[in-house]
């Protein structure tokens, strides 16, 4: 079954505190993204990666780090999380850059900072 | 800044009826335009997009259209179902890897 598979689904941490939000698609796309999503805000974007080794800043990147070493995996690193950072997050991914197609979203990740 | 706003935070329909969600964006220089369903508890799902050299799209009871000249989208859903409440974003990309969400529009449908 395609998919994008995000872990962990949800998380309570505290201020400071380093942690990784997994993703993980198996269609082979070559786009991937993060996006957090907050009351009235809509969706946002943090990070993106057009393929392997290939990452920029979306709207929102302050506070967070990616990786894109593989195709299939897309890592959003808080390394020192903040409670600004308390949020749904969505990974998601695209046969191709996100102008010439449809996203695929993750399930999400709710993170709370204590 | 872009911006992809919508008109209305919430809109209520009675089942089998006509829904109408509309989306303003204010970059003239968008080229593609997704509309996404959110269910509870799930991630954004695609429904139907439309690229602005079209002004209409028809999908198995949607619809989209697009009005370039006052820079506004909707999606227009035929016989509204119970599966169809959700949170619906507009969104937009300028040709680059960059896609802009609206804030969302819930609707709720009366049995």
């Amino acid at each position: 079954e395609a998919q994008v598979t995000q872990n962990p689904r949800y998380l309570i941490t505290v201020t400071g505190k380093k942690l990784t939000v997994t993703c993980s698609q198996n269609m082979n796309h070559e786009y991937m993204s993060w996006y957090r999503q907050d009351p009235g805000l809509g969706l946002r974007q943090i990070y993106y990666s057009m393929n392997v080794e290939v990452t920029d800043k979306g709207d929102v990147p302050e506070g967070y780090k990616v990786s894109r070493k593989e195709k299939r995996n897309f890592p959003l690193i808080l390394e020192s999380p903040s409670p600004n950072q308390t949020s749904l997050y969505f990974c998601a991914s695209s046969l191709q850059g996100a102008g010439t197609g449809e996203l695929f979203f993750g399930e999400g990740s709710r993170l709370t900072v204590l | 800044g872009e911006s992809v706003g919508l008109h209305l935070p919430t809109l209520s329909v009675q089942e089998g009826d006509n829904s109408i969600i509309n989306c303003a964006y204010s970059n003239s220089a968008s080229d593609y335009f997704i509309w996404y369903k959110q269910e509870s508890g799930k991630g954004p799902q695609f429904i139907i997009d439309i690229r602005s050299n079209m002004d209409k799209r028809q999908g198995q009871r949607v619809t989209v259209l697009l009005n370039k000249t006052v820079k506004h989208l909707s999606l227009q859903i035929a016989a509204t179902q119970p599966g169809d409440s959700a949170v619906y974003f507009c969104a937009e990309n300028t040709g680059g890897f960059k896609t802009i969400f609206g804030a969302g529009t819930r609707l709720f449908v009366k049995a």
